[in-house]
């Protein structure tokens, strides 16, 4: 597609509920980010897969945060258990890889944990 | 951890009259990038610039890099309403982490006013 599509927009789960948010990268996009955005604040880096390979995963906050790509193209960041502090939106970005001219994000997923 | 800090963290200001805003980081870097986000949307980027560049400018955006002192500046002139957003800014670093994994600012929030 023309851009980053993420899903869904808003997703509000009850403390303790699983949560699967969706990134739909740019085609042919070889790098792909998963940043957590806090209200008020900027966003923070979580994971980063290149093709279907998870190359960096040291920004994940627990264990309780899962990120597959298993065919390269499409990813899935799953949240077990919820909790309070994870509401914030998630963003995903790709790029073409060493790209130089910066990244293509989605709108984001606002997750709230009630 | 954020690379980054943003000053101001909030710019008010008249629609024609010039915005200014600054961001100093840590670490060594291979560049760094500005982003503008809108409520509730995702990141759209800005500009680059390389370590080895000190200026560079896109439209009414101009972005300086003194790499002695950490910090970079972003102006954007003759602001219209429309530039009402978050700015933040995104290090990439030297040596290059994994996928060129960028760090975040806290973020300018510029109001301009009508």
């Amino acid at each position: 597609g023309a851009g980053v599509s993420q899903s869904p927009r808003y997703k509000v789960a009850k403390r303790g509920q699983d949560v699967a948010l969706r990134c739909d990268p740019i085609s042919g996009h070889v790098s792909l980010f998963w940043y957590q955005q806090a209200l008020g604040q900027g966003p923070e880096f979580l994971t980063y897969f290149q093709n279907e390979a998870q190359l960096d995963k040291s920004g994940l906050p627990s264990d309780r945060f899962f990120a597959e790509r298993p065919e390269g193209s499409v990813s899935t960041l799953k949240i077990q258990r919820t909790q309070q502090e994870d509401s914030a939106v998630y963003l995903c970005a790709s790029s073409l890889g060493w790209d130089r001219n910066g990244y293509t994000f989605g709108s984001g997923t606002r997750l709230t944990v009630v | 951890s954020q690379q980054g800090e943003e000053d101001p963290q909030a710019l008010s200001i008249q629609e024609g009259e010039n915005a200014t805003m600054n961001c100093s980081y840590k670490t060594s870097i291979n560049n760094l990038q500005w982003y503008r986000q809108n409520s509730g949307r995702g990141l759209v980027h800005l500009i680059l610039i390389r370590s080895n560049e000190r200026e560079k400018h896109s439209g009414r955006l101009r972005v300086t890099l003194d790499t002695s002192k950490k910090s970079s500046s972003l102006l954007i002139t003759a602001s219209r309403a429309a530039d009402t957003a978050s700015y933040f800014c995104a290090t990439d670093p030297s040596p290059r982490a994994a996928g060129n994994k960028l760090t975040f600012g806290g973020g300018t929030r510029v109001l301009v006013k009508p």
